[in-house]
């Protein structure tokens, strides 16, 4: 019973440096999220993928990519780090497309705790 | 602009009392609601949800009560255990945005104490 798991779970870069956090359901679920989560702040939504194949925009997508490999696997990608994206980054899935499943609650993976120096 | 509130930052609670938190949201189209618990170095784990079709869910101690008119929801622990010590986020999601995105709060920690 994984369900949504992150790696890594910490990881410490120095600004400039890029680096690609992974996640992987095992649940079959159609959609999937990635999340930041700041002192203070709730869950910002950065990146979404509402099927295989589609990516979108969430609130904060600046300074990130990401790539829906497949229907388990969603990652994220920050291509030149910087100090403003330390935050420990949460991945969810749910089966929540649209229609009767649009009220489906999304499912977190533990989270990846990254600092940028 | 912060669209779903958490207003209390922090609710401490005897073991076997009513814990009740509180969300407010400014977001009219906002028509389902949810509520997850997270414990530290763990991702949030999904508690109750509610649409806007009711004012209340019950899932066993947990009670999610909506009032649309005052755009307000609260979640109620009944009986507060210590294991309920956790930061409680509530989120939203609107239909009419075609995709479920969920806003969610800044959170509200928990202290049940012995």
């Amino acid at each position: 019973n994984a369900g949504v798991t992150q790696t890594p779970k910490f990881q410490v870069l120095k600004t400039g440096q890029s680096m690609t956090l992974q996640c992987a359901q095992d649940m079959n679920h159609n959609s999937m999220y990635w999340y930041r989560q700041d002192p203070g702040m709730g869950l910002r939504l950065i990146y979404y993928s509402a099927s295989e194949g589609t990516t979108d925009k969430g609130e904060v997508p600046n300074g990130y990519n990401v790539s829906r490999l497949n229907k388990r696997e969603f990652s994220l990608r920050l291509e030149s780090a910087a100090p403003s994206q330390t935050s420990v980054y949460f991945c969810a899935s749910s089966e929540a497309l649209s229609g009767r499943a649009f009220n489906q609650p999304q499912h977190f993976g533990d989270g990846t705790r990254l600092s940028i120096l | 602009d912060q669209q779903v509130k958490q207003n209390s930052p922090s609710l401490s609670v005897q073991e076997g009392r009513i814990s009740i938190l509180n969300c407010d949201y400014t977001n009219s189209m906002f028509d389902y609601f949810l509520w997850y618990k997270k414990y530290p170095a763990e991702g949030p784990t999904f508690l109750i949800s509610i649409s806007s079709i009711k004012d209340k869910n019950e899932d066993g101690r947990f009670t999610v009560f909506l009032n649309k008119s005052a755009k307000h929801l609260s979640l109620h622990i009944v009986p507060s255990q210590p294991g309920d010590s956790a930061v409680y986020f509530c989120a939203a999601s609107a239909r009419g945005t075609g995709f479920q995105k969920l806003v969610f709060g800044t959170g509200t920690r928990l202290l049940v104490s012995p």
